[in-house]
Order: C-alpha cells, then structure tokens, then sequence
C-alpha cells in the first residue's frame, strides 16, 4: 500500500484564481481530514470527510469547501485565492471517524503557492 | 477551545544526551495526546499516542493532568533523532496541533 497519496505535488497560482487538490486514502479508510500548514506553525484543522460527510470544520472561511466520493477520496476546493493562502496542504486518513478513535496517518502535502 | 503549547522552536542537544520535548495543553475534558514527527523530507508520521503508554524509538510520554502536560523524554539522544516534533491533541473530529519543536541532535 503507497499510503495516503495526494496531486499534485507541487502548484502556483494566482490571486482571485481557485485551486482543487485531490487525496486518495489508505485502502480502506474511510475517514478523510484536511489540514493547511503554513510555514513555521504546525497544521491547522480544515475539514473532516466520513462516509461521505463533513463531520467537522475548522476556522477558514466558506472560500474553502471540500467533498469526498464513493470511493472514499477527497477533494479540496479554495476558492478566490489570496497570498496568505500559499501553505503545504495536508491530507490525513483513518479507519474510524474522529481524530479520538483511531489514528490518522498523513499524505505527502501539496505545496500551493499563491502570487 | 483546545489549544496546544510548545514553548521551544528549537532543541539542540548533542549525541547520548538525554532529550526532553515540551508540550502543554489546554482542554476541558478527557484529553488523548499525540506526538508526531517529520523527518527531512518525509511525510508527518506517529509516533506515539498517550493511551497505548508505548515506547517508540527509546521516546515516551507520560501524560501529567496536573500540570496539564504531556513532555517527550528520551535518555540518549541518537543523530537519527534529528527531525520536527509535533504535540497534538485530539478533539472529536480534529487534531490540535502545536508550532512543532526542531529537535538537532550533534555528533
């Protein structure tokens, strides 16, 4: 198993541009969660995707939104891009839902970076 | 609301030296605690969690409701030890995670 993978690796936009990045959970997980890590600062709470749910939010504004399929991947949508959303993205997957049951094990990232 | 401390960026130590990680937390019930860690050019990976009190890599935590604390020990430090160290605490949906602490390990 390649564990959580995530696409693409790399990304540049611009200002007022939107911006899908894509996740594939550990075969078998159900449960997706997305965090931004901005340099410096350990990774902040975006959403959480079980079963094909939100079950959770972070602070961020309704620029960001997200959805997960049938096949239990995720995408993560931000819309209307601003500098300060230039960050390493991050996507963490779990058997279980809640980060209290089960432990959730981390892709890759997706370095954005917005001009 | 949750929140997680870690007062050090960086800890440098040199090599059989023992290591502590700083972690506190702020939570108002039951609290599970995690820490991980980032290797260079790794992805964030566990690497010990409160509730299986487990040994990983010669680390353990203990988890201290007193003091509201939760400090990765370890007695000798190893130059493979050298990575980004995170506390985390899990609420229901979400990991809290803290700023991370830069651990260097010298020769």
């Amino acid at each position: 198993d390649a564990g959580v993978t995530q696409s693409p690796t790399h990304l540049i936009k611009t200002r007022g541009q939107q911006v899908t990045l894509r996740c594939s959970p550990i075969s078998g997980h159900k449960s997706v969660s997305w965090y931004q890590q901005v340099l410096g600062q350990g990774p902040q709470f975006i959403f959480q995707y079980y079963e094909k749910e939100e079950r959770g939010r972070g602070n961020f504004p309704d620029r960001f939104s997200a959805r997960q399929f049938p096949n239990y991947s995720s995408e993560l949508n931000v819309n209307a891009l601003l500098l300060g959303d230039s960050a390493l993205y991050l996507c963490a997957s779990s058997f279980k839902q809640g980060a209290k049951a089960d432990t959730q094990y981390f892709g890759p990232g997706t370095r954005l970076t917005v001009l | 609301a949750q929140r997680v401390t870690q007062p050090e960026k960086l800890l440098s130590v040199f090599k059989g030296a023992p290591v502590e990680l700083k972690c506190n937390y702020s939570y108002s019930g039951s609290p599970e605690l995690f820490w991980y860690v980032q290797y260079s050019r790794q992805r964030l990976q566990l690497l010990l969690r409160h509730i299986s009190r487990e040994s990983i890599k010669g680390f353990t935590a203990d988890l201290n409701k007193g003091e509201t604390s939760f400090h990765l020990k370890k007695p000798f430090a190893q130059e493979e030890d050298s990575a980004m160290y995170y506390c985390a605490l899990a609420g229901y949906s979400t990991l809290t995670f803290g700023k991370g602490t830069m651990l260097l390990v010298s020769p």
